[in-house]
């Protein structure tokens, strides 16, 4: 079955400091899709960064970027510069191969510290 | 162009009444992927439609449907509703919703409450 492992229930960083969120997965497809959204605490899941897992370049968005190891199963998010404003929930996740049913983990919460 | 909408944005009803949620896609999205959100077991998958046709389902009881129009929107209905099905409930679209498919955006999310 697939699975998505957060181990990180909570995370500090000092402002402007780089911070790793972990995240390994689980699933015996050879096409999946992994995500990565931030939860603010209004509630709304923002989407942060995609990787598909024929993509051999990590995928990089402004400040955040994937750290994917296929053969590790993992996909770690690396948020750079952390601003105040990063301070959210932070979910990753998995698509199938078919289907629009995304399989999150349980999610990180980062705190950002002045 | 306009993200993911759903209405109402909050909701509070009583237990044994039901409830019908909307969501509208981002335009060109033909997915439209329902996500129940509690403290306790974190986001689950309800259910998925495409081309107004259920694609795929998550674990929960008959109380809980779903229905796609033409134009993609999506309704989910919550019959006979319970004190645990307090939660927000998310919805999301995408072009696809295949693994290639690098879209996937959710709506602000129904905060529904049952007293």
């Amino acid at each position: 079955a697939q699975k998505i492992t957060q181990t990180q229930p909570g995370m500090f960083v000092q402002e402007k400091e780089a911070v790793t969120l972990d995240c390994t997965y689980d699933t015996s497809d050879q096409s999946y899709g992994l995500f990565w959204y931030k939860q603010p605490s209004s509630g709304e899941m923002i989407f942060l960064i995609y990787q598909g897992s024929y993509d051999e370049q990590n995928a990089t968005e402004g400040r955040y970027s994937l750290n994917f190891q296929k053969a590790r199963k993992s996909a770690n998010l690396v948020i750079s510069a952390s601003q105040l404003g990063d301070s959210a929930m932070y979910f990753c996740a998995m698509r199938e191969a078919q289907g629009g049913k995304l399989i999150f983990g349980q999610g990180t919460e980062l705190s950002v510290k002045p | 162009k306009a993200g993911v909408t759903q209405t109402p944005r909050y909701l509070i009803k009583t237990r044994g009444q039901q409830v019908t949620l909307s969501c509208s896609p981002i335009s060109g999205h033909r997915s439209v992927s329902w996500y129940q959100q509690t403290p306790g077991q974190g986001l689950q998958f309800l259910f998925e439609y495409f081309s107004e046709t259920q694609r795929n389902k998550g674990n929960f009881p008959g109380r809980f449907s779903g229905r796609q129009f033409s134009n993609s929107r999506s309704e989910m209905n919550v019959s006979t509703l319970e004190l645990g099905d307090s939660a927000l409930y998310l919805c999301a679209s995408s072009l696809a919703g295949h693994h290639g498919d690098n879209e996937q955006f959710f709506g602000p999310g129904t905060r529904l409450t049952v007293l």
